[in-house]
């Protein structure tokens, strides 16, 4: 397909899980970028790859979150010892050049 | 501190009428915005942006007004239809990092 693709679409994990959850962006888009969104909120900001380098990780809520993107292209979003908290939309969006970002989906994490 | 804000959460409007989406910023470093729109289960969809150097932009039925003196956009649909129930979401983004802040989101209902 075209668009970003992410998978899982959906996960339920218990908490103190480990979870990876990846992200395939539109091919040839340099910029990746992952968001976090709550329920009844709008997308934050977590992370952001320019290529396989990651520019800015200010928005990751603390060291169990983790985001590589070791060739450039798929990215993984890793949460260790996931907490209750940490139920929410995952989201990643691709662009190539400019500030226009294309969505995936998202995947909806559960921690029970 | 929420630097994007949009202060209705739901807005109802007569298919064949206008619909108005408003959008408050408080950070004057933003120099490129941008409106999405989201259906249940799908990711953001971009519909329109516009550049902190002009004060509209218009693409179909769909336009967008920027105010910096008092830092609000709107987004206007002319004519509504039903298809464009959705939620809404404003984001913004400074220089070239192509992070976006967004708003909360507004729930449009179009109505038959």
């Amino acid at each position: 397909g075209a668009g970003v693709s992410q998978s899982p679409r959906y996960k339920v994990a218990k908490r103190g899980q480990d979870v990876a959850l990846r992200c395939d962006p539109i091919s040839g888009h340099v910029s990746l970028f992952w968001y976090q969104q709550a329920l009844g909120q709008g997308p934050e900001f977590l992370t952001y790859f320019q290529n396989e380098a990651q520019l800015d990780k200010s928005g990751l809520p603390s060291d169990r979150f983790f985001a590589e993107r070791p060739e450039g292209s798929v990215s993984t979003l890793k949460i260790q010892r996931t907490q209750q908290e940490d139920s929410a939309v995952y989201l990643c969006a691709s662009s190539f050049v400019g500030n226009e970002q294309f969505f995936g989906p998202g995947t909806r994490l559960t921690v029970l | 501190d929420q630097q994007v804000k949009q202060n209705s959460p739901s807005l109802s409007v007569q298919e064949g009428r206008i619909s108005i989406l408003n959008c408050d910023y408080t950070n004057s470093m933003f120099d490129y915005f941008l409106w999405y729109k989201k259906y249940p289960a799908e990711g953001p969809t971009f519909l329109i942006s516009i550049s902190s150097i002009k004060d509209k932009n218009e693409d179909g039925r769909f336009t967008v007004f920027l105010n910096k003196s008092a830092k609000h956009l709107s987004l206007h649909i002319v004519p509504s239809q039903p298809g464009d129930s959705a939620v809404y979401f404003c984001a913004a983004s400074a220089g070239n990092t192509g992070k976006l802040i967004f708003g909360q989101g507004t729930t449009l209902q179009v109505k038959p």
